[in-house]
C-alpha cells in the first residue's frame, strides 16, 4: 500500500496569514495516463470530508481560490494563502493512483 | 444538487451483521462508481470499498475482504455495504462517496452513518 505522509500534523494560524501542509507518498503518484493521482480534502468540525484540490492543482466547484495545490511525483503542497475562520479542520491528502486509496494522518488546523 | 444520504447505522453486536444503504440523488447514479470510507472514533480516513459504475468490478480492504460486500440498485439509485462477522476494529462512521475523477478519484461525500460494534 502507498504510504501518505503529512506534515505538521498540526497547525495555529492567525487570520489572514499564510498556511502550508506538505504531503509525501511513498510512491510516485504520476500515472501512464500522464495524470497525477492527489487529491485535499478539508473535514470541518463534525462534517464529512469536502474535496479542496484534485489531480494536484485543479481546485474543485466553489473552492476559494485562496487555496492552491502544488507539486509532483512524491512531494505535495496544500497552501491557504490567507487563512479565514472558516478554513479550521482537519486536512486530509489522498492518493488515488492505486488501490487500496490511502489518505494521510491529517493535519489540523486551528485560528490563534 | 448531488446528494448522499446514508442510513443503516446502529449499535449491533460483536459477530453479527448490519447492512448499510446510500440513497443518491442530483446525478445519474448508473454512471458513477461508488466507495465507503470509514472513520473510527477521533481517527483518520480509511478506505473500505469501491464498486464499479455498472457493478462488473468490486474491490475491498484487506480489513474487511470475505466480510463486507458493496453492491448497488440502479433502478433505487442505491448503494450498499452489507457488514458480516462485525468486530469491535469496525466501529466508525461509514461515509459513501462518489467517484468523481478518473482513477478512482472521490468529490462528493454523504454524512455518513454510525456503525458501533459492542457487546
Amino acid at each position: 500500500d502507498i504510504v501518505m505522509t503529512q506534515t505538521p500534523l498540526s497547525l495555529s494560524v492567525t487570520p489572514g496569514q499564510p498556511a502550508s501542509i506538505s504531503c509525501k507518498s511513498s510512491q510516485s503518484l504520476l500515472h501512464s495516463d500522464g495524470k497525477t493521482y492527489l487529491y485535499w480534502y478539508l473535514q470541518k468540525p463534525g462534517q464529512p470530508p469536502q474535496l479542496l484540490i484534485y489531480e494536484v492543482s485543479n481546485r474543485f466547484s466553489g473552492v476559494p481560490d485562496r487555496f492552491s495545490g502544488s507539486g509532483s511525483g512524491t512531494d505535495f503542497t496544500l497552501k491557504i494563502s490567507r487563512v479565514e475562520a472558516e478554513d479550521v479542520g482537519v486536512y486530509y491528502c489522498m492518493q488515488s493512483i492505486q488501490l487500496p486509496q490511502t489518505f494521510g494522518q491529517g493535519t489540523k488546523v486551528d485560528i490563534k | 444538487q448531488v446528494q448522499l444520504v446514508e442510513s443503516g447505522g446502529g449499535v449491533v453486536q460483536p459477530g453479527r451483521s448490519l447492512r448499510l444503504s446510500c440513497a443518491a440523488s442530483g446525478f445519474t447514479f448508473n454512471k458513477y462508481g461508488m466507495h465507503w470510507v470509514r472513520q473510527a472514533p477521533g481517527k483518520g480516513l480509511e478506505w473500505v470499498a469501491v464498486i464499479w459504475y455498472d457493478g462488473s468490478n468490486k474491490y475491498y480492504a484487506d480489513s474487511v475482504k470475505g466480510r463486507f460486500t458493496i453492491s448497488r440498485d440502479d433502478s433505487k439509485n442505491t448503494l450498499y455495504l452489507q457488514m458480516n462477522s462485525l468486530r469491535a476494529e469496525d466501529t466508525a462512521v461509514y461515509y459513501c462517496a462518489r467517484v468523481g475523477y478518473s482513477n478512482y478519484g472521490t468529490d462528493y461525500w454523504g454524512q455518513g452513518t454510525l456503525v458501533t460494534v459492542s457487546s
